[in-house]
């Protein structure tokens, strides 16, 4: 089966650099998601590795190690309204053409003034 | 706003009600999905539909039913629920769901859904 880890809650100040951390498991890796949720709005999209090494967009990079089987989503200069849950989502190659996302359980960022 | 639109934003029915959940993007995609999500859970996958073709159905029960008439629409049929059925539903699309399009999906805000 799969499986996804990452941390329930992270807090930071403003300012501050964040990494949040998603380890995972699948019969077969085709890539990984980041994705933002405010309390109470829709998952936004923020980033996608399909191969490994960092992708820059902004304050905010997403790194994937395959080898590893883990991945990070790292935040700069971070601001209040940055506060918000944070998924990763990979998807197994069996599900390649049905578009089968598994998303893990949410890192919910409290960032403090 | 992220071009997709879901109505209801709440609903709440009891265990013998009918209801429907709608959900419309305008972003010219060619997929669209329902997720469930719960507290203190992951967000489920639950349908997946592809040029108004399902790929996929997660194992839902079938007290849940989907109807997409076209790219644009998907619909979310609703009938004899339980009270765990109570969550949060949301409806995404994408450009299409092989390589890195199924990657990059567009959420609505949700139905919140009270089952009572």
């Amino acid at each position: 089966g799969q499986s996804l880890e990452q941390p329930s809650e992270v807090t930071a100040v403003e300012g501050a650099i964040v990494q949040i951390n998603c380890t995972y498991q699948t019969s077969g890796f085709y890539g990984l998601s980041w994705y933002q949720q405010h309390d109470g709005g829709a998952p936004t999209f923020l980033s996608y590795n399909g191969l490994d090494g960092l992708e820059e967009t902004g304050r905010f990079s997403s790194f994937l190690s395959r080898s590893d089987s883990y991945g990070y989503l790292l935040l700069q200069e971070l601001q209040m309204k940055d506060s918000a849950s944070y998924f990763c989502a990979v998807r197994d190659k069996t599900y390649n053409q049905g578009g089968k996302l598994i998303f893990g359980q949410g890192t919910e960022l409290s960032v403090k003034p | 706003e992220t071009g997709v639109t879901q109505t209801p934003r709440h609903l709440v029915m009891g265990m013998t009600n009918k209801k429907s959940l709608k959900c419309e993007q305008h972003l010219g995609h060619n997929a669209m999905y329902w997720y469930k999500q719960s507290a203190k859970k992951p967000l489920e996958l639950m349908f997946v539909y592809n040029f108004k073709e399902q790929t996929e159905n997660n194992s839902v029960p079938s007290r849940f039913s989907p109807e997409c008439p076209n790219s644009s629409h998907l619909f979310l049929h609703l009938h004899t629920l339980q009270p765990e059925d109570s969550a949060l539903y949301l409806c995404a699309s994408s450009q299409g769901t092989s390589g890195s399009h199924g990657y990059e999906q567009y959420f609505g805000p949700g139905t919140r859904l009270t089952v009572t």
